[in-house]
């Protein structure tokens, strides 16, 4: 019963430096989504996607890529990492955006930029 | 521009009294709203939720109230238990773009 699965757990990047955090659910959802925790500032939604082939901004989307290339995979890319990535990122994901169920969240992924 | 507001950072609370925690929110078009927990290390889970459609949904322990016209929803948790204490979040869903706006959360410490 996996649900929704991110890797890798914890991750130093050099500045500069380029990666992708992995975001994988089993359960058919439609609906996936990235979020960074920062002290004080809460869940910031960075990208969203509604379905396979869609994906739109959220709130903080400035230095990440995303694409959804297919139902169960939402990775989410840096492209140049700076220290003001520094994070803990949470995936998450939901039957649909349009029902009224909640979101499903992976156990994060605690990024260090140095 | 915090659109989902969570004012209190911090609450403690005697076990076996009530929890109350508050958030305030801006956006009209929010149509769904949710509570989530959230233990260090971990993922947040989800804990309640209520439509718009309504003020008051109860699920044992806990229940979340909301206030359409104030845009105010709250969580009271009674009675509260050491186990609670975690991290809240509140969370408002979009209508128009199914985006989920989250608060900046209250950390909750029950008192044994």
């Amino acid at each position: 019963n996996a649900g929704v699965t991110q890797t890798p757990k914890f991750q130093v990047l050099k500045t500069g430096q380029s990666m992708t955090l992995q975001c994988a659910q089993d359960m058919n959802h439609e609906y996936m989504s990235w979020y960074r925790q920062d002290p004080g500032m809460g869940l910031r939604l960075i990208h969203y996607s509604v379905g396979a082939g869609i994906t739109d901004q959220g709130e903080v989307p400035n230095g990440y890529n995303v694409s959804r290339s297919t139902t169960e995979d939402f990775p989410l890319r840096l492209l140049s990492a700076a220290p003001s990535q520094t994070s803990v990122y949470f995936c998450a994901s939901s039957p649909s955006d349009r029902l009224n169920t909640e979101a499903f969240f992976g156990q994060g992924t605690r990024l260090t930029v140095v | 521009d915090q659109q989902v507001k969570q004012n209190s950072p911090s609450l403690s609370v005697q076990e076996g009294r009530i929890s109350i925690l508050n958030c305030d929110y801006t956006n009209s078009m929010f149509d769904y709203f949710l509570w989530y927990k959230k233990y260090p290390a971990e993922g947040p889970t989800f804990l309640i939720s209520i439509s718009s459609i309504k003020d008051k949904n109860e699920d044992g322990r806990f229940t979340v109230f909301l206030n359409k016209s104030a845009k105010h929803l709250s969580l009271h948790i009674v009675p509260s238990q050491p186990g609670d204490s975690a991290v809240y979040f509140c969370a408002a869903r979009d209508s128009g773009t199914y985006k989920y706006i989250f608060g900046t959360g209250t950390r909750l410490k029950v008192l044994a």
